[in-house]
């Protein structure tokens, strides 16, 4: 079982770009969770996906967006990058609302 | 909002000592896990303990819903058990987990 896979795991992109961050859920896995960890801080909810529709958001702006695909993978675009958004970016997955296991994560860094 | 704290915030311990973290929560809550964060960000699952206790080796864990709070036990600590700890927990009317802002834990050999 590979568990929770993230990629990049780094990134380095200019202030104004647009990224797009992928993960792979744990086998068996048909929900995916974004969060956000900036330095220092405890992981900050970004949204949910279930069914290849968004469950639930956090508050982010709309400069954040996703989707689910119908192999329960799963993409974070961030538009219009803000030097704020960098960050380590990290994926979970679960079956419907049980366990969460997490991806190693994407250290973002916008300059 | 639904509110999770956790402390202490940071914790130095020497090798072979015993520590407990606690976290604390405002509302009733569905679920509740356990995290260890390593330097390299991979947050590791300790505890899936939405109530009751668990242990697994030298870590065991306890929550207690009815007063709202769980505990993190671990003992005869050794420097591989640095790093930040982290509490997160979510309930039935949103499908997101919150997290505490974590433990900083040192080990000192």
């Amino acid at each position: 079982d590979a568990g929770v896979t993230q990629s990049p795991t780094h990134l380095i992109k200019t202030r104004g770009q647009q990224v797009t961050l992928r993960c792979s859920p744990k086998s068996g896995h048909d929900t995916v969770s974004w969060y956000q960890q900036a330095l220092g801080q405890g992981p900050q909810f970004i949204f949910q996906y279930y069914e290849e529709e968004e469950r639930q958001r956090g508050n982010f702006p709309d400069r954040f967006s996703g989707h689910q695909f119908p192999n329960y993978s799963s993409e974070l675009n961030v538009n219009a990058l803000l030097l704020g958004d960098s960050a380590l970016y990290l994926c979970a997955s679960s079956r419907s609302n049980t366990e969460a296991f997490f991806g190693q994560g994407t250290r973002l860094t916008v300059v | 909002g639904i509110q999770v704290e956790q402390s202490p915030p940071d914790l130095i311990l020497q090798e072979g000592a015993n520590s407990t973290l606690r976290c604390n929560f405002s509302d009733s809550v569905n679920n509740l896990q356990w995290f260890h964060q390593n330097p390299w960000g991979q947050l590791i699952n300790l505890f899936y303990i939405p109530s009751g206790t668990k242990q697994n080796g030298r870590l065991s864990a306890t929550t207690v819903t009815t007063e709202r709070y769980s505990l993190l036990y671990i003992s005869s600590s050794q420097t591989t058990d640095s790093g930040v700890y982290f509490c997160a927990v979510w309930y039935s009317s949103a499908s997101k987990i919150i997290f505490g802002s974590g433990t900083r834990l040192s080990i000192r050999p």
